[in-house]
């Protein structure tokens, strides 16, 4: 109940194209969904963030969209670019009193050919 | 500002060896988490600390531990180290309150021989 899926598993897209990657959740209770990008060598950094009352979520070229009722949500790259290239992780988590723990998805390797 | 620091950034073990992995969170976070990163998967839970004291664990064996110190600074600690325990180590810093996510480390890059 505790995980978070997520495909495909590696994604091609050409330069300007869009890029999609979902998640699908089983944990009702999670009440935030962020997006993080990870380059080679690096930390996660966050990328674009929703919660669970909002069905869209919008920041440059870059929207979650989001259905609570089929417990799915999704990233959209509009006009992918070839320094998108990384691997993308969804998550989710509980905002406890402590702060929030995360759930990561297996993770998106998307190639951007220029 | 300085983000969340990690050292060392690379570390090679021998199995059965005992590793020590330090963390500095950005100013003014006083949560700490560590995760574990393991090579084609995504980061997974070890644990979470504030004020010195666990506030959460992951599905991990008690040869890891951890500790924070008064100036919120943190190390994970790995005894009894296996092949399996290869992997990025990360830590990550946040505010208490609020959706804000995580700012996560660079890591530290595990290889246990």
């Amino acid at each position: 109940q505790q995980q978070v899926k997520q495909s495909p598993q590696s994604l091609i897209v050409q330069k300007g194209g869009i890029s999609i990657i979902n998640c699908a959740y089983e944990n009702t209770a999670f009440d935030y969904f962020p997006w993080y990008q990870q380059f080679p060598g690096k930390g996660p950094a966050l990328l674009i963030a929703i919660r669970p009352d909002v069905s869209e979520k919008k920041e440059g070229r870059f929207t979650i969209s989001f259905n609570k009722s089929a417990k799915q949500f999704s990233l959209h790259i509009m006009d992918s670019q070839p320094g998108d290239s990384a691997t993308y992780f969804c998550a989710a988590s509980l905002q406890g009193y402590y702060g929030q723990n995360f759930v990561f998805g297996p993770g998106t390797r998307l190639s951007v050919l220029p | 500002d300085a983000g969340v620091t990690q050292s060392p950034t690379h570390l090679i073990k021998t199995r059965g060896q005992h590793v020590t992995l330090r963390c500095s969170p950005i100013s003014g976070h006083k949560s700490v988490s560590w995760y574990q990163q393991v090579l084609g998967q995504g980061p997974q839970f070890i644990f979470q600390y504030y004020e010195k004291e666990e506030r959460g664990r992951g599905n991990f064996p008690d040869r890891f531990s951890a500790r924070q110190f008064p100036n919120y600074s943190s190390e994970l600690n790995v005894n009894a180290l296996l092949l399996g325990d290869s992997a990025l180590y990360l830590c990550a810093s946040s505010p208490i309150q609020g959706f804000y996510g995580y700012t996560f480390g660079s890591g530290t890059r595990l290889t246990v021989v």
